[in-house]
């Protein structure tokens, strides 16, 4: 089945505890970004990545860390979280960049006390 | 600044009749515009798009109307069933081709 898979489902991390939540698609696709959803706020752009060894910044990148060494991982890397951090994630990708509807993952809730 | 705009945060209507979701643009150089439906504890799934060189795209129950002039698109749902009960996003693609830019949303619940 086609899909992309982010790990973990649910996290609560205190401040300043470095954390990765993972993201793998099994379609080949080149792109993969990750969004977080906050109330109010709708889906804002955290990081992109438009192939392997190729990230680049989204509307809100700070505080965030991302890799791309191989085409079907994108890690969300948290090097100190804090409470404003606390959001719901999803990570996404798709053959292009935007020209086809992004398979987006089943969202990650992080809470950060 | 939001450059895309939902402005209904909610909108109900009964089993049957027609569902019409609201979305306006401030970007006039945004040329590709998406649907995506939310269900609680899952991702946001791609429901149907438009390309601004048409007005008008269907898919079963589900039409994407696009007025570029007034920058305005419009998702109509008819006939409209429980199971559409979700939170609609409308989205643009952004001149780059580097992300979809998405509006705050619209939570849609149909009575049975």
């Amino acid at each position: 089945e086609a899909q992309v898979t982010q790990n973990p489902r649910y996290l609560i991390t205190v401040t300043g505890k470095k954390l990765t939540v993972t993201c793998s698609q099994n379609m080949n696709h080149e792109y993969m970004s990750w969004y977080r959803q906050d109330p109010g706020l709708g889906l804002r752009q955290i990081y992109y990545s438009m192939n392997v060894e190729v990230t680049d910044k989204g509307d809100v990148p700070e505080g965030y860390k991302v890799s791309r060494k191989e085409k079907r991982n994108f890690p969300l890397i948290l090097e100190s979280p804090s409470p404003n951090q606390t959001s719901l994630y999803f990570c996404a990708s798709s053959y292009t960049g935007g020209s086809y509807g992004y398979t987006f993952g089943s969202g990650t809730r992080l809470t950060v006390v | 600044d939001q450059q895309v705009k939902q402005n209904s945060p909610s909108l109900s209507v009964q089993e049957g009749r027609i569902s019409i979701l609201n979305c306006d643009y401030t970007n006039s150089m945004f040329d590709y515009f998406l649907w995506y439906k939310k269900y609680p504890a899952e991702g946001p799934t791609f429901l149907i798009s438009i390309s601004s060189i048409k007005d008008k795209n269907e898919d079963g129950r589900f039409t994407v109307f696009l007025n570029k002039s007034a920058k305005h698109l419009s998702l109509h749902i008819v006939p409209s069933q429980p199971g559409d009960s979700a939170v609609y996003f409308c989205a643009a693609k952004n001149q780059a081709g580097t992300a979809l830019i998405f509006g705050k949303g619209t939570t849609l619940s149909v009575s049975s």
